[in-house]
């Protein structure tokens, strides 16, 4: 069975500073997808980064990056130069094989203050 | 693109009451999952469809539950008879294939007092 895990409930970050958000996963397939998703207060999902488990370079998508260590089954988020709009709940999110289904881990809130 | 759609967005209804939530996929994706989020017990896949037809359903808490894709661009979540313990937000999210991205629409919140 697959897990995720997001040990942090709360983080806390000042503005312009970077901030990482852990995730660890579970799961003996050996191709799977890793997922980070926001969640604002207004409550949408918004996709944020994909990291494929066969890919050989760590994901960036602006000043969000993905620290993929496969051997510590870790997926950290990384966001760089933090701004007020990041204060959000963050998930991180697992696919394996062939299915599509996602299982996500409990959330992360970040708070990003000035 | 308009992206994923759903309505209502939000739902007041009694115990007992027939609910049905709605959901239009982004035009060319065809995957659809049916997600529910409470306090309790997070964001959990309740069913998911492939090309309109229904793939997993293993998360349907229970025959209350149902869902149906007459064709690409809709599909619907129903809950019938609905009990206190249904009041959560209800996402409808889809994909371009089963590697890619899930899209998530706003979400409907239902409240069933």
């Amino acid at each position: 069975a697959q897990k995720i895990t997001q040990t942090q409930p709360g983080m806390f970050v000042q503005e312009k500073e970077a901030v990482t958000l852990d995730c660890t996963y579970d799961t003996s397939d050996p191709s799977y997808g890793l997922f980070w998703y926001k969640q604002p207060s207004s409550g949408e999902m918004i996709f944020l980064i994909y990291q494929g488990s066969y890919d050989q370079q760590n994901a960036t998508e602006g000043r969000y990056s993905l620290n993929f260590q496969k051997a510590r089954k870790s997926a950290n988020l990384v966001i760089s130069a933090s701004q007020l709009g990041d204060s959000a709940m963050y998930f991180c999110a697992m696919r394996t094989g062939t299915a599509s289904k996602l299982t996500f881990g409990t959330g992360t809130r970040l708070q990003v203050t000035l | 693109d308009a992206g994923v759609i759903q309505s209502p967005r939000h739902e007041v209804t009694e115990m007992g009451q027939e609910v049905t939530l709605r959901c239009k996929p982004i035009s060319g994706h065809d995957y659809l999952f049916w997600y529910r989020q409470t306090m309790m017990r997070g964001l959990e896949l309740l069913i998911y469809f492939n090309n309109n037809v229904p793939i997993d359903d293993s998360g349907m808490p229970e025959d209350r539950f149902s869902a149906k894709m007459p064709n690409a661009s809709f599909s619907t979540l129903k809950i019938q008879p609905s009990e206190p313990r249904d009041s959560a937000v209800y996402f409808c999210a889809s994909s371009y294939s089963e590697d890619y991205e899930q899209y998530f629409g706003p979400g409907t919140r239902l409240t069933v007092t």
